[in-house]
């Protein structure tokens, strides 16, 4: 069966460091794979996806950006967080076509930038 | 993605049935209605989808009327584990992964004991 891993589940970082977070899928080859983020008090905002090794498309324009290293991973960063990006980031990962119930979704990262 | 309208949020006792509605006058007629589930600190999960009437699975059901410009989730005695964000979102029934899929703010559904 398949499995999305995500880590860590937990980080605090001061304004001005990096940031990597990653996302593994296991049990699938080329998923379509997302990033998500989720502010406080806020919807669900699609950040990043990608269809394949090395395609990423970018919806917001942000300091993040995205890579795809692999067929199974996805990794988030950042040069230089901000106060702003403070929130639960999510990765998920979808089959080619997409159904309504095909997204899994990660258990997520609580980032607190301070 | 067609626009949808929801409650911010719901408050409801143990045991009693819950109906969140959902509008989406301008739903496009290959979509289907889709409703996801997000627990407090997880991703959102699928718990079901129709395109007209009714649809029954072991978490909820799911009510469309004849015009499909709104649709009721609803869930049967609810439990303290049953307190979450719900999203209500028409999608087509596959679409590629380029199709950008985002989620709104959706109901927050608040169990109280």
């Amino acid at each position: 069966s398949q499995t999305i891993h995500q880590w860590p589940a937990t980080l605090v970082q001061p304004v001005g460091s990096p940031l990597s977070l990653e996302c593994t899928v296991e049990g699938t080859s080329n998923p379509n794979l997302y990033w998500y983020r989720q502010a406080a008090g806020r919807g669900l905002q699609l950040l990043f996806y990608s269809v394949g090794i090395g395609q990423i498309s970018s919806e917001v324009p942000q300091n993040l950006s995205a890579s795809r290293p692999q067929d199974r991973q996805f990794i988030l960063s950042s040069k230089k967080l901000l106060l702003s990006d403070s929130g639960f980031y999510l990765c998920a990962w979808s089959p080619e076509p997409v159904e309504g119930n095909g997204y899994t979704f990660g258990s997520g990262t609580r980032l607190t930038v301070v | 993605l067609a626009k949808t309208t929801q409650p911010i949020s719901m408050d409801s006792y143990e045991g009693q049935e819950v109906n969140i509605t959902c509008s989406h006058n301008n739903i496009a007629t290959n979509d289907y209605i889709t409703w996801y589930q997000q627990f407090p600190s997880q991703g959102p999960r699928f718990i079901i989808q129709g395109y007209k009437t009714k649809v029954t699975n072991e978490v909820a059901s799911l009510f469309i009327p004849a015009d499909r410009k709104s649709s009721t989730l609803s869930l049967p005695r609810v439990s303290l584990s049953d307190t979450a964000v719900y999203y209500c979102l028409p999608l087509p029934l596959r679409w590629a992964g380029s199709y950008q899929l985002t989620f709104g703010k959706g109901t927050k559904l608040s169990v109280i004991p």
